[in-house]
Formats: C-alpha cells, structure tokens, sequence
C-alpha cells in the first residue's frame, strides 16, 4: 500500500510563495501520474495539476502560470511550488497518485494553505 | 475541458434505502470514471473505478454502472457510515475533473 504524506501549508500574505511537498513510502507499484487537488473550505474537489510519469505537465486554468508541478524521482516527493499566491488559492492541498492503472487511489491526508492577510 | 454534473445535489435518505447518484459527462469518458465518498474533516475515498469496478475493501453495497457520458452511483442498502459526499471523477482527459458532489444525509 502507498502512503502519501503533505507538508508545506501555512499561512501566507496575498502575492507570497509556498512549497508543498509529498512524500511517498510503501508499495513499489509503478505509476502513470501524480498530482494534487484542492478543496476550498465548504466546497468540491478541484484539480489543480498533473505530472505524468513521460513528464507531461497540466495546470487548471485557476492556477496556470503561477504554480509548477515537479518532482526529482518517481518515489522521491514530489513538490507543487505556488507563487503570486491569492485569497481564492485557500483551500486543504491533497497530494494523489494512481497505482498504474489510471485511477486515483492514493490520497495524503491534505496540507491546509491559508492566504490572508 | 470535460464537465461532469451530478444529480441530485443532495438528497435525504434512511438506513436501508436504496440510493442512486448519477454523473453526466460533457463528452464521452471512456472507462475512467471513478467515484468517492468523503466524510467531513478527511481525504477522498476511492469506491468504484473503471465504470463499475470495486476499489479492494470497499463494500458490496456499493455499486458502478453506465457508459458514453452517463454513470451511476448506487448504494444498495444504505448504512450508518454511508452518509457522506459522493462525488465523480473522469481521468479520461490530461487533466481530470470532478463533478460537484452530492451529498447524503440522514432523513
């Protein structure tokens, strides 16, 4: 079983930066992406980016531009560093990943970003 | 981008009914529509992948159907630990979206 595990959130003023970052230990199953998924206190779930194992990068138009999915391996974390950060970027950060087969089974447990000042 | 709708919103049901979810999709998905229940205060689950395939220890209770654009979610005998929100997912596309979620609380 894979583990994913989110650190980096935070409070952090309107235009600033943050780096999340993912951790991933357990099962050695091969993937096809990874990627993370907001939700906004009250609200769904929303995609925010996609790395895919060919390095094949997507944003959502909401953060295209500002944020950038990357990673150094793919069992090392991986990272998505948010910059020019907004009010409406707030939400709880899931870092997810499929098991090979396209499907999104592996969650963390979220990392909450607050922008405000 | 691909748009899915759920249906209903939310709805109100009792231990033991029978409760169905529905997912249209603005074009079609293939096999990667996915569904997850979410309680409050924790991640996503993974219930149903690949249209009607059950995620390993979920419930048989739980069950996938459709195709083309339009899917279903049911819960053959709806339990205590089933009131949460259920919402799709289609990984057809580079960048996968959800529908907005439907959530089921007690009568």
């Amino acid at each position: 079983e894979v583990q994913l595990v989110e650190s980096g959130g935070g409070l952090i003023q309107p235009g600033g930066s943050l780096r999340l970052s993912c951790s991933v230990s357990g099962s050695t199953v091969s993937l096809n992406y990874m990627g993370w998924v907001r939700q906004a206190p009250g609200k769904g779930l929303e995609w925010v980016s996609v790395l895919y194992v060919n390095d094949n990068r997507y944003y959502a138009d909401s953060v295209k531009g500002r944020f950038t999915i990357s990673r150094d391996s793919s069992r090392a974390p991986f990272y998505l560093q948010m910059n020019s950060l907004r009010s409406e970027d707030t939400a709880m950060y899931y870092c997810v990943r499929d098991m090979g087969d396209g499907y999104t089974a592996a969650w963390g447990r979220g990392t909450l970003v607050t922008v405000s000042s | 981008d691909i748009q899915l709708t759920q249906s209903p919103s939310s709805l109100s049901a009792s231990v033991g009914d029978r409760v169905t979810i529905t997912c249209r999709a603005s074009q079609r998905v293939g096999r990667y529509l996915s569904w997850f229940q979410q309680k409050p205060g924790q991640a996503p689950k993974l219930l149903i992948y690949a249209v009607d395939s059950l995620q390993s220890g979920v419930p048989s209770r739980f069950s996938g159907s459709g195709s083309e654009t339009d899917f279903t979610l049911t819960i053959s005998g709806l339990h205590p630990d089933d009131f949460a929100t259920y919402y799709c997912q289609q990984t057809f596309t580079s960048l996968f979206s959800f529908g907005p979620g439907t959530r089921v609380d007690a009568k």
